[in-house]
């Protein structure tokens, strides 16, 4: 079974820095892309970032370029998500998602519980 | 980016109904077109994938159909467990966006 766990949220001030990492179980993580996919509190999903599965290709939401950098370690089966200047508006729960296949980058089959990161002063 | 317009926002139904939800695309995406379903504090679940392909396990009553522009969620029989919020988005371009979601509730 597919177990993707998040962590690393928590309270932050505004202009701050969180690393969330997302740990993979059950799937030979190395072979799939990976997704950060964040949701402001009661409001929509917002895809953030992917990651194909060696590293090579990133791709970004608008909103977080230049500030947020996805990364993954195979050898560790995690996936890392560095969020630098922080504003309040990534106040949100932030969940890992896998791709469902391999050839496949942006369908999301399996997801994380989440992570809180909450940006306030 | 391409925007997708889920459509209505809200609608209010009973068991046994059938609810169709409509998603539609600010440019063509031929069928790259995926369905999740999210319920209070869970994370989404993916129902449909390639706009109209059931994912492993979503019984049969959810259909999915469309391409191009515009799509379509079915559900053919409402049951309790349904009441959910449902959110198309779109995997055609690298730079994914998904709809803003259509909350199912008890009428």
């Amino acid at each position: 079974e597919v177990q993707l766990v998040e962590s690393g949220g928590g309270l932050v001030q505004p202009g701050g820095s969180l690393r969330l990492s997302c740990a993979a179980s059950g799937l030979n993580f190395s072979h799939y892309w990976m997704s950060w996919v964040r949701q402001a509190p009661g409001k929509g999903l917002e895809w953030v970032a992917n990651i194909n599965q060696v590293g090579s290709e990133k791709y970004y939401v608008d909103s977080v370029k230049g500030r947020f950098s996805i990364s993954r370690d195979n050898a560790k089966n995690t996936l890392y998500l560095q969020m630098n200047s922080l504003r309040a508006e990534d106040t949100a729960v932030y969940y890992c998602a896998r791709a469902l296949f391999v050839f496949v980058a942006g369908t999301f089959d399996s997801w994380g519980q989440g992570t809180q990161v909450t940006v306030s002063s | 980016d391409i925007q997708m317009t889920q459509s209505p926002s809200s609608l209010s139904a009973s068991v046994g109904d059938r609810v169709t939800i409509t998603c539609r695309a600010s440019q063509v995406i031929n069928i790259y077109l995926n369905w999740y379903q999210q319920t209070p504090g869970k994370a989404p679940k993916l129902l449909i994938y390639a706009a109209s392909t059931l994912q492993s396990g979503v019984p049969s009553r959810f259909r999915g159909s469309g391409s191009g522009t515009d799509f379509t969620l079915t559900i053919s029989s409402l049951q309790p467990e349904d009441f959910a919020t449902y959110y198309c988005q779109q995997s055609y371009d690298t730079a994914l966006t998904f709809g803003g979601g259509t909350k199912v509730e008890i009428k």
